[in-house]
């Protein structure tokens, strides 16, 4: 059965305390890995789509890695508005589309 | 502005009483899909559509229906909802060729 898991599921950080945040998966036939960004009240923001073990995205402070069985996503002096709930999601190869999504980590931030 | 627009924001209602949530988008995408989101079980797949009259169950199906008679809109309906249907949903969309999903801003419903 597919699946995600991510940790910690909260993490509370001072400004400009570099951390990572993990998310391990098992999926038959990886077509790809999401890292979402959710505020509260407000629907998933797309960050990142990694394909294959090797691959590196970055975006401003977040970079997002991955491996053949988890991925990080690593927040470089985050500031107090990088503060959300980060979501891990995977597509498997049922070719549904489907996204299965880790519980998320909750990420705090503190000037 | 490419967006996925969804409609209510906010719904209490009744236990069944039906209620369709609406949810449309302007990027021409083919794939439609419908999630729940609950407090420690995350983010599930009610219903999902490849395109236009085609739609099938995703994880969490049942006394949910969909419809997609229209490219860009892909109805949620709760023909009798009950108090466990109460929850966060989410509308996302994806195009061809690509897995990125793009998400609604939610609807928060109650089913008292």
């Amino acid at each position: 059965e597919d699946q995600v898991t991510q940790s910690p599921e909260a993490l509370r950080l001072q400004e400009g305390e570099s951390s990572s945040l993990n998310c391990s998966y098992t999926v038959s036939g990886l077509r790809g890995l999401f890292w979402y960004r959710q505020d509260p009240g407000k629907g998933p923001e797309f960050l990142f789509t990694l394909y294959s073990a090797g691959e590196e995205k970055e975006k401003e402070r977040l970079k997002a890695t991955l491996t053949k069985k988890e991925s990080f996503l690593h927040i470089t002096a985050p500031k107090p508005e990088d503060s959300a709930t980060y979501l891990c999601a995977v597509v498997g190869s049922s070719n549904t589309g489907k996204l299965i999504f880790g519980q998320g980590t909750t990420l705090q931030v503190k000037p | 502005e490419a967006q996925v627009t969804q409609n209510p924001r906010y719904l209490i209602t009744v236990t069944g009483k039906k209620l369709t949530v609406t949810c449309s988008q302007n990027m021409n995408h083919e794939y439609m899909s419908w999630y729940r989101q609950d407090p420690g079980l995350g983010l599930r797949q009610i219903y999902y559509s490849m395109n236009v009259e085609v739609t099938d169950k995703g994880d969490v199906p049942e006394g949910y229906k969909v419809s997609r008679k229209e490219k860009r809109n892909f109805p949620l309906i709760l023909e009798s909802p009950s108090p466990n249907q109460t929850s966060l949903y989410f509308c996302a969309s994806r195009g061809l060729g690509t897995d990125t999903q793009y998400f609604g801003p939610g609807t928060r419903l109650t089913v008292l």
